[in-house]
């Protein structure tokens, strides 16, 4: 059974700081994970998607990679911005095909 | 292309009343499903539907029912709302199954009193 998790759950750093933000599995057999931002009081917005057979994805200043040997996936923004501040949520799908996701990490960019 | 839009955006009720959730998308996508989000117990599903025509339960569908009333439209509707069904709504969509990347509208926020 597919078990996500995110720690830690809140991120403080200072602008132009780079940072990581990491996201665990139990099943190392898996097909793909997505990563996604969430606003408050918004929707979820997907940043990337990640095949299993991918070692990395960038988009702009974000760079996601997989390792499913470790049962882990990190999300590594760079020069971070206020504007970054948000819930980041991961999720991978189960056996059974639906996405399970992580509780998410809160991240605050301080100007 | 909107994406996926959801009605209403925010709505009240009271214990017992019924109401019906709009979600549409105009990808082309073949699989849509229902959320829930709560604080500290993350993101649920209650209901889903693979493909136009199917629909099935997810974790959550106790108190719900679902209708894919075509390709673009999948509706949540709750028959006697409750106030443990206060909550944020989400209705997202994929290509094809879990599988393929799933894609978020903007929520509806519900709240029973």
């Amino acid at each position: 059974k597919q078990e996500v998790t995110q720690i830690p759950a809140a991120l403080s750093v200072p602008e132009g700081e780079n940072l990581v933000l990491n996201c665990s599995f139990t099943d190392s057999a898996i097909y793909n994970l997505q990563w996604f931002r969430q606003d408050p009081g918004k929707g979820l917005t997907s940043l990337l998607l990640i095949q299993s057979s991918q070692r990395e994805q960038t988009s702009g200043r974000l760079n996601a990679s997989l390792d499913k040997s470790s049962g882990r996936s990190t999300l590594y923004i760079a020069a971070s911005q206020p504007g970054d501040s948000a819930t980041y949520l991961c999720a991978a799908p189960s056996n059974t095909g639906k996405l399970i996701f992580g509780q998410g990490t809160t991240l605050q960019v301080k100007p | 292309n909107a994406g996926v839009t959801q009605t209403p955006k925010f709505q009240v009720l009271k214990t017992g009343q019924s109401m019906t959730l709009q979600c549409a998308q105009d990808m082309n996508h073949n699989s849509m499903y229902w959320y829930r989000q709560d604080p500290g117990m993350g993101l649920r599903l209650i209901y889903y539907s693979a493909s136009e025509g199917t629909t099935d339960k997810g974790e959550v569908p106790n108190g719900y029912n679902v209708s894919r009333l075509n390709k673009r439209e999948f509706s949540l509707r709750l028959e006697s709302a409750a106030p443990s069904q206060t909550s944020v709504y989400f209705c997202a969509s994929s290509r094809a199954g879990a599988y393929n990347e799933q894609f978020f509208g903007p929520g509806t926020r519900l709240t029973v009193l």
